[in-house]
């Protein structure tokens, strides 16, 4: 079965710093992979998406993510953060049980940026 | 395209009463899905309709549960009776082809039951 596990619900960097949200994935097949942005009182918008064309992924935002087999990770990061980027993250990957087709999500993780 | 519109946005409703969330996904997208979102569980998968068939509901909580998509373009969630533990943000989405795709997810309802 597939799972996905996100390593710390709520992360805080200052503006400017170095973004990085850490998600591991389980599965017995070659993953798809998904990043997807919740804001306050909004639902969840795709930042980008792995699905083996290539291991550096580039998304909305300043945001990408690196595929990495060996660690079974699929990491997410930006440069330099920005008081925009204060949101909920959640990394997904795809279901290749029962309910194929269905994305199984990690908790999240809450991100805050200070000035 | 609009994206996918769910109605209401709120709903405060009295226990034991009868609520009823709607949805209408994007236009040409096979897949659709329910899920609902709470602080203590995150996001759970209630149900799952692939060309407006249940493909998977072993994510409904119980039976005053149930979920209808009559047609492609239209889908609703019902609880009756409604009770206070389901309180929570219910999102729909949907998704066209196959598993690389991405799903694209509506505003959400956010439900209360008092």
């Amino acid at each position: 079965a597939q799972s996905v596990t996100q390593l710390g619900s709520h992360v805080s960097v200052s503006e400017g710093a170095l973004v990085l949200l850490r998600c591991n994935y389980s599965s017995s097949v070659p993953p798809y992979l998904f990043w997807y942005v919740q804001y306050p009182n909004q639902g969840l918008q795709l930042l980008l998406k792995y699905t083996s064309a290539a291991t550096l992924v580039k998304g909305i935002n300043g945001f990408e993510a690196e595929f990495k087999k060996s660690e079974t990770s699929f990491h997410l990061t930006k440069p330099s953060a920005h008081m925009s980027d204060a949101a909920e993250y959640f990394c997904a990957v795809r279901n290749y049980g029962g309910s194929q087709g269905n994305l199984i999500f990690g908790k999240g993780t809450k991100l805050s940026v200070k000035p | 395209d609009a994206g996918v519109i769910q109605s209401p946005r709120h709903e405060v409703t009295e226990m034991g009463q009868e609520v009823t969330l709607r949805c209408k996904p994007i236009s040409g997208h096979n897949s659709l899905f329910w899920y609902r979102q709470t602080m203590m569980r995150g996001l759970e998968l209630l149900i799952y309709f692939n060309n407006n068939v249940p493909i998977d509901d072993s994510g409904m909580p119980e039976d005053r549960f149930s979920a209808k998509m009559p047609n492609a373009s239209f889908s609703t969630l019902k609880i009756q009776p409604s009770e206070p533990r389901d309180s929570a943000v219910y999102f729909c989405a949907s998704r066209s082809g196959t598993g690389e795709a991405e799903a694209f997810f509506g505003q959400g309802t956010r439900l209360t039951v008092v």
